[in-house]
């Protein structure tokens, strides 16, 4: 089946340095996507979603960047924080077919530390 | 609260004991799944529905059962449970896209041991 990787499992950034997270995937039928930042011992939290019409989106400190020509996603943090220490999951969506919902697959994870 | 809400938060099952782990919302949200995250790889859908009387099954359904009686509850059960679903459970929710914008809400989590 398709599925959702990325480029790095772990990332370590040095505090007040930009953070750059990679993300490709291969559902051609995906038109929506989501990060999401898990930190330790707690759900999946929702940081900035984009539609497949957009090719990028800024949130507070986070930006994320669509490459629909190569199914690629990325997710940009300024000025990382020491509480932006967490795992980083993209996660693509297309319609499941009864239409009302949406199937959701995540990527595996990105371990992004952030150094003193 | 609002939000997603998960019970217990840790069990331990023996090989062959069944049990349900809970999961209740109260943001009248249409849609609720289940997922199972296991070290080093994503979430993988076990379970889904569309709404109260309506479930489906996600990419790793076997072994688990669910329904849905009610819009809020969305319980899954543990038929008889194996080594292999020691994982850690989430639960989510989001609104379908006639409730308008659309996001996942997910839980805090199960973390579940089988031995």
């Amino acid at each position: 089946g398709e599925s959702v990787g990325l480029h790095l499992p772990t990332l370590s950034v040095q505090e007040g340095d930009n953070s750059i997270i990679n993300c490709a995937y291969s559902n051609s039928a995906s038109d929506y996507f989501i990060w999401y930042k898990q930190e330790s011992g707690k759900g999946p939290q929702f940081i900035i979603d984009i539609r497949s019409n957009m090719d990028k989106r800024q949130g507070q400190r986070v930006t994320v960047l669509l490459n629909k020509t190569v199914k690629h996603l990325s997710l940009q943090i300024a000025a990382t924080q020491p509480g932006d220490s967490a795992v980083y999951f993209c996660a693509e969506s297309s319609p499941f077919s009864s239409g009302s919902a949406r199937q959701l697959t995540f990527g595996s994870g990105t371990q992004l530390t952030v150094l003193p | 609260n609002a939000g997603v809400t998960q019970t217990p938060k840790f069990q331990v099952l023996k090989t062959g004991q069944s049990m349900t782990l809970q999961c209740a919302q109260d943001m009248n949200h249409e849609y609720m799944s289940w997922y199972r995250q296991d070290p080093g790889m994503g979430l993988r859908l076990i379970h889904y529905s569309v709404g109260a009387g309506i479930t489906d099954q996600g990419e790793v359904p076997n072994g688990y059962n669910v329904s849905r009686s009610t819009t809020e509850d969305f319980p899954l059960r543990l038929l008889s449970a194996a080594p292999s679903q020691t994982s850690v459970y989430f639960c989510a929710s989001s609104p379908s896209f006639r409730q308008g914008s659309w996001g996942y809400t997910f839980g805090s989590g199960t973390r579940l041991t089988v031995v």
